[in-house]
């Protein structure tokens, strides 16, 4: 069954450097998203992309965040000067949709960034 | 602001027990409701996609119901095993190209 895989599993970086996270996600999704869980809270949605557009983002999506789809088969996020809180459980997931059916959301395993 | 919320929090049941939780989400502008269920060092699973006001939906033993009206669904799981032990989230969307909100989740622990 095809998956979603994201790259790397854990990321340690040190605070004010540039991370680059990535996912694969599944070839015919047409919704793509980020999410993250910091460590024992809920999990938190970032931002989504449709159409090589981002539809909808959060407020902690802020300028320091960015996504990017630059071959049609690679989903990035982008976290240009990272901080200390941004140290989280990053998550990728993929969606599939019509007007004839309604896809659940299809996870990665997820890459752990720790910012030291 | 969507609010997704569940309850409860957290639970502790025997093994064999039945048990069931809540999700109540906005009642305007309803897309769709996903359950997943989020095993430790896992990432989350969907086991339900619930778009119809009256929706039941069944897996084996656990089952969900869906109120549109009123804003709420509830997950049932029947004759809990240990390998039910998992965070069960739902989640709330009220268009298609929508953002896909998560509630805080209900852990389960089924004890041996």
């Amino acid at each position: 069954e095809p998956e979603v895989t994201q790259t790397p599993s854990h990321q340690v970086t040190q605070m004010g450097q540039e991370v680059i996270l990535r996912c694969v996600p599944i070839s015919n999704h047409l919704y793509f998203y980020w999410y993250r869980q910091i460590l024992g809270q809920k999990v938190e949605f970032l931002v989504s992309f449709y159409n090589n557009e981002i539809s909808e983002k959060s407020e902690i999506f802020d300028d320091q965040f960015s996504v990017e789809r630059p071959d049609g088969s690679n989903f990035t996020l982008k976290i240009r000067s990272t901080k200390l809180e941004d140290s989280a459980m990053y998550f990728c997931a993929s969606r599939q949709d019509s007007s004839s059916y309604n896809s659940p959301l299809h996870f990665g395993n997820g890459t752990r960034l720790t910012v030291t | 602001i969507l609010n997704v919320e569940q309850s409860p929090q957290s639970l502790h049941v025997q093994e064999g027990d039945s048990t069931n939780f809540t999700c109540s989400f906005p009642s305007s502008n309803f897309y769709a409701l996903h359950w997943y269920r989020w095993e430790t060092a896992k990432s989350p699973e969907a086991l339900f996609v619930m778009t119809l006001n009256g929706d039941e939906k069944k897996k084996g033993r656990i089952s969900a119901t869906l109120n549109t009206k009123e804003g709420y669904s509830y997950l049932y799981i029947k004759g809990s095993q240990p390998e039910d032990s998992a965070t069960y989230l739902c989640a709330f969307l009220k268009t298609s190209y929508d953002k896909v909100i998560f509630g805080p989740g209900t852990s389960l622990s089924v004890i041996p």
